[in-house]
């Protein structure tokens, strides 16, 4: 448990709506990161931050944004939901591991559901 | 393009023998793997790493192998358990930001 916490864990939305995610840490790590989770597909990298307003795209960034204004909190914006959204969504931070290598923990995910 | 795949889907193993994983990489430039277990409805949870000097790791049951040349990696379980049945994740870093490119995972089932 790497002081992570996700909100809302589920949400059900319709197709044109905003909707935000949130994740929440308590140990001061600099790097965070937007997974999506899909059958198939493994876990797949939205967007990451590697510090206060400081933010980079992933492989799957189309459709989403994210914003991280303190350090404890990075938000991910989906501006206008779409059904290909409808995912898992996971959160993790980068901390070095106990083999010393950089390891990412992650946080329990969000299930989204776009109708 | 998959730069790190699983080709296997699934697997089942009984209670006391070796869960052997598997995972392939296209990606050269990748030096430091890691794999995730993951039970339904949580995160992926870290289980073992290695960096790409090393050619074999081992925690307790848990032993992951690197093969450079063949750009191959394995976990191996010995002995599984009932409470190892979930999916298995490998994933691969390179570069900064630690960004991790993940496999499509492996669905474990260890039976008794």
């Amino acid at each position: 448990d790497a002081g992570i916490t996700q909100s809302p864990r589920h949400k059900v939305t319709e197709t044109g709506t905003p909707v935000t995610l949130r994740c929440h840490q308590t140990e001061n790590h600099r790097y965070m990161y937007w997974y999506r989770q899909d059958p198939g597909h493994g876990l797949r990298l939205i967007h990451y931050s590697y510090g206060v307003k400081d933010t980079d795209k992933g492989e799957v960034s189309d459709g989403y944004s994210v914003s991280r204004s303190k350090t404890e909190d990075f938000l991910l914006t989906l501006e206008s939901a779409t059904s290909s959204q409808t995912s898992v969504y996971f959160c993790a931070i980068s901390a070095v591991g106990t083999s010393g290598g950089e390891t990412q923990y992650f946080g329990p995910g969000t299930r989204l559901l776009v109708l | 393009d998959q730069q790190v795949k699983q080709n296997s889907p699934s697997l089942s193993v009984q209670e006391g023998r070796i869960s052997i994983l598997n995972c392939d990489y296209t990606n050269s430039m990748f030096d430091y793997f890691l794999w995730y277990k993951k039970y339904p409805a949580e995160g992926p949870t870290f289980l073992i790493s290695i960096s790409s000097i090393k050619d074999k790791n081992e925690d307790g049951r848990f032993t992951v192998f690197l093969n450079k040349s063949a750009k191959h990696l394995s976990l191996h379980i010995v002995p599984s358990q009932p409470g190892d049945s979930a999916v298995y994740f490998c994933a691969a870093i390179t570069g900064t930001a630690s960004k991790l490119t993940f496999g499509t995972g492996t669905r474990l089932q260890v039976t008794l």
